[in-house]
């Protein structure tokens, strides 16, 4: 079964300055990968997902993410944050065998002024 | 734009009693999910629903029963709640595929509180 590592519980960045949220997963075939925002005391909004194609895709509110099949990775990046981008950030794997999904712990993020 | 729709934002129930979450979506997507979401787990799945009257355990069903009798609505019930139940609950639905992957699209969440 697939499963998804974030291996940064909290980070915190100034405003103004870049971020890269780390992801990997584990999964035998070609993955469906996505990344979810979560602001708090709201649901999950999907910021990009990547299915096949290009290894860079564009996202929502100005994010980007780079599939890397060797390193199993599917880091999220930011070139210059923004005050409202604070909250919690998950990567998830989709299996197409039975539309299942499996989401990693998750990164919240702190941005300082 | 698809819109999933939880029945309450914030509950608090007490141990024992019989919880219900409802949840609905209008967009005639096939499938529909809940999950449990809990700090430093991310979500785990506890049941999904391909089609009307059809469920599937996810990682986590014990403790938790689900309903599906109409295509746009898939409930979520505690026969006996207790306090360790006490988490976000999130709805989540997709279109069904083929072959491919379709992504799920989430309501606000319900937050149970079980005293």
């Amino acid at each position: 079964a697939q499963s998804v590592t974030q291996p940064d519980i909290h980070i915190t960045v100034s405003e103004g300055a870049s971020l890269e949220l780390r992801c990997n997963y584990s999964y035998g075939a070609t993955p469906y990968l996505f990344w979810y925002v979560q602001s708090p005391g709201q649901g999950l909004q999907l910021l990009l997902k990547y299915f096949s194609g290009d290894t860079l895709v564009q996202g929502i509110k100005g994010f980007e993410a780079e599939f890397k099949r060797s390193q199993s990775s599917f880091n999220l990046r930011k070139p210059s944050v923004h005050w409202s981008d604070a909250a919690e950030y998950f990567c998830a794997v989709g299996d197409d065998n039975n539309n299942d999904m499996r989401f990693g712990a998750g990164t919240r993020l702190t941005v300082k002024p | 734009d698809v819109k999933v729709t939880q029945s309450s934002r914030y509950l608090v129930k007490r141990t024992g009693e019989k919880v219900f979450l409802e949840c609905v979506q209008d967009m005639d997507h096939e499938n529909m999910f809940w999950y449990r979401q809990d700090p430093g787990l991310g979500l785990r799945l506890i049941y999904f629903s391909y089609d009307v009257k059809m469920k599937e355990k996810g990682d986590i069903p014990e403790g938790y029963s689900v309903s599906r009798e109409k295509k746009e609505r898939f409930s979520l019930i505690l026969e006996s709640a207790s306090t360790n139940q006490t988490s976000m609950y999130l709805c989540a639905s997709s279109l069904s595929s083929s072959g491919s992957y379709n992504e799920q699209f989430f309501g606000p969440g319900t937050r149970l509180t079980v005293l």
